[in-house]
């Protein structure tokens, strides 16, 4: 079940270039979320989009860009690499609210050299 | 402001002895409550909401106001368990989910 996926599975790259994590979901689903997963603290939330074109700040939001100009497609993008943004990212989605639960993608592994 | 605490990062149990995955919050008014669980090399997925009041897969999560904790129990852990867990919470009309830092639990044959 493909239904949120996440593109790349892994990617390397250098401090200072932009690297842009894609994620697709087929459901139409209304609210976006872009996580990152790190050794000690979790999941911290960078941003998250209510619907098209809504977006919003989470926890972690330095250093990152999102947009989503259409329902299906939620982008983020680190405009200028650096190693602390080494970790890997989870896009989520959720119908109508958190009750149901976020559907999560199976993540990217994002390294910066 | 919301936060979630799970204060142990690894539990490490023998098959069939009992676990308890602790989660304390913090949070003002009436917070929504959450599991999730990682199995190795597979995408988070939910486990149970406190709200459904349910059981999956033998674990069971009772949320304890009064102590604000949500603690996830299992009376005989599986092999099969072993698996990072994260407490979640949300509060108020965000939709948001805070999560805590997971603890990774290890059933040992």
């Amino acid at each position: 079940d493909a239904g949120i996926t996440q593109s790349p599975r892994y990617k390397i790259t250098e401090t200072g270039r932009q690297v842009t994590l894609m994620c697709h979901q087929t459901w139409s689903h209304s609210y976006m979320f872009w996580y990152r997963q790190d050794l000690g603290h979790g999941l911290r939330l960078i941003y998250y989009s209510a619907a098209a074109d809504i977006t919003d700040k989470g926890e972690v939001p330095d250093g990152y860009v999102v947009s989503r100009s259409k329902t299906e497609n939620f982008p983020l993008t680190l405009e200028s690499a650096t190693r602390s943004q080494t970790s890997v990212y989870f896009c989520a989605s959720s119908e109508s609210g958190v009750i149901y639960g976020y559907t999560f993608g199976s993540g990217t592994r994002l390294t910066v050299v | 402001a919301q936060r979630v605490t799970q204060p142990e990062k690894l539990l490490s149990v023998f098959k069939g002895a009992p676990v308890e995955l602790k989660c304390n919050y913090s949070y003002s008014g009436s917070p929504e409550l959450f599991w999730y669980v990682q199995y190795s090399r597979q995408r988070l997925q939910l486990l149970l909401r406190h709200i459904s009041r349910e059981s999956i897969k033998g674990f069971t999560a009772d949320l304890n106001k009064g102590e604000t904790s949500f603690h996830l129990k299992k009376p005989f852990a599986q092999e099969e368990d072993s698996a990072m867990y994260y407490c979640a919470l949300s509060g108020g009309a965000t939709n948001k989910l805070i999560f805590g830092t997971g603890t990774l639990l290890a059933v040992q044959p």
